[in-house]
């Protein structure tokens, strides 16, 4: 079946830097996807999401670009804080659907 | 956002026994949904909660195994059952609000060690 997959397992950034977590998708007919942040213990919590008829949307410190010709999306974290180390899953949707489909996860690390 | 409290929030259990995790969630809800995230993995999709009627199970989840209650519109129950140690998991509640900038949202989770 069709799914949603990441790049790179496992990102190191420094602290104060960006950070880029990308995610490639293959069903054509998804129109919404979101990004979650999972923490140690926790369960994933939402952080930004966009739609099919957007290519960016910008959030607090966060940013989604969403390239349909590609499929691929990704999620911009400015200013990378130790606060921000967590594992990122993006999830696909098609509207009208309760079904998501999630991304396989990438940690991210942030060196102080 | 809905406030989801799952418990418990940890187990060990044995080999062969049964064990029901419960969510509840702070308002009224038509769908929950139960996820299992296996050690590193991703979250997959166990079966669909609505109240009043049967649960619906994604491919590879069975009710014998996973039987769900969804008595009302807050609450929900997954037991799993004849545990073994390819049990051990997070296993995550949801609700998805109809809300644009929300999508799902998750309980805290039940990490399940089995032994």
């Amino acid at each position: 079946g069709e799914s949603v997959g990441l790049h790179l397992p496992t990102l190191s950034v420094q602290e104060g830097d960006n950070s880029i977590i990308n995610c490639a998708y293959s069903n054509s007919a998804s129109d919404y996807f979101i990004w979650y942040k999972q923490e140690s213990g926790k369960g994933p919590q939402f952080i930004i999401d966009i739609r099919s008829n957007m290519d960016k949307r910008q959030g607090q410190r966060v940013t989604v670009l969403l390239n349909k010709t590609v499929k691929h999306l990704s999620l911009q974290i400015a200013a990378t804080q130790p606060g921000d180390s967590a594992v990122y899953f993006c999830a696909e949707n098609k509207l009208g659907t309760y079904k998501y489909i999630f991304g396989t996860g990438t940690r991210l690390k942030v060196l102080a | 956002s809905a406030v989801i409290s799952q418990k418990p929030s940890r187990d060990i259990c044995q080999r062969g026994t049964s064990l029901t995790i419960q969510c509840q969630v702070d308002s009224q809800v038509t769908m929950m949904f139960w996820y299992r995230q296996q050690p590193g993995q991703s979250l997959t999709l166990i079966a669909t909660a609505n109240q009043g009627s049967e649960a619906t199970y994604e491919s590879g989840f069975v009710i014998d195994k996973f039987p769900i209650s969804r008595p009302n519109l807050t609450f929900s129950t997954l037991t799993v059952s004849n545990m073994s140690p390819e049990d051990s998991s997070i296993y995550l509640c949801s609700v998805e609000l109809r809300d644009f900038d929300y999508g799902y949202t998750f309980g805290s989770g039940t990490r399940l060690t089995v032994v």
